[in-house]
């Protein structure tokens, strides 16, 4: 069973620094993973795919990276509509399990 | 534009069972892997259900194996999620998505909400 575990479960971060979100996976997913952002009351959205692209309207300030089972997203400077949960999620096979999340809060 | 409108949801006791819809618009349905996934109250995201383009292809996870049933009617442009034997822990946002061919997921619905409770 693929188990995804993220770190830290909540980073708390002041608006202008950097952010590192890890993302572990129990087995290798190859390039295989992807970042999302949820804001409260509203439903996730697709930042990165293919452990390093951006999804579509995605600022150039979130980065992501890693392959096989060790993974990070970058923010590279926060702003304020930044602060959100955010999950990862392998779709080596087709279940897609999810990490538990990392909730980026303000300092 | 891409939408995802799911509905359906409610309040269920125990036990019975409940049918979830999302109706897609804005891109060609039959063409798109879709997939339920479900977000309980405070808690993060779990993959519920996968189904291929053409429903040919159909997984679940381990937690709803054998109760829920993913279905699409691409005549229709919608999804579909039923749901039996329906426990408490079900309880949760259930949310629609469309998958890429790599299978992850593009565009989310809103969601909708089932409650599971005597």
């Amino acid at each position: 069973e693929m188990v995804m575990t993220q770190s830290p479960a909540t980073l708390s971060v002041s608006p202008g620094e950097r952010a590192t979100l890890s993302c572990r996976a129990s087995q290798s997913v190859s390039s295989n993973l992807a970042w999302y952002q949820q804001k409260p009351g509203q439903a996730p959205r697709l930042l990165i795919y293919g452990a390093s692209t951006r999804a579509t309207g995605i600022p150039a300030r979130f980065s992501g990276s890693g392959s096989g089972t060790e993974f990070t997203l970058t923010i590279s400077s926060l702003q304020s509509e930044d602060f959100a949960v955010y999950y990862c999620q392998q779709y080596n096979n087709w279940l897609g399990t999810f990490g538990q999340g990392t909730k980026v809060e303000i300092k | 534009q891409v939408q995802l409108v799911e509905s359906g949801g409610g309040v269920v006791q125990p036990g019975r069972s409940l049918r979830l819809s999302c109706a897609a618009s804005g891109f060609t349905f039959s063409s798109y892997g879709m997939r339920w996934v479900r977000q309980a109250p405070g808690k993060g995201l779990e993959w519920v259900a996968f189904i291929s383009y053409d429903a040919s292809i159909k997984y679940y996870a381990d937690s709803v194996k054998g109760r829920f049933t993913i279905s699409r009617d691409n005549s229709k442009n919608t999804l579909y999620l039923r749901m039996n034997s329906l426990r408490p822990e079900d309880t949760a946002l259930y949310y629609c998505a469309r998958d890429t061919r790599d299978a992850y997921s593009d565009y989310w619905g809103q969601g909708t909400l089932v409650t599971v409770s005597s």
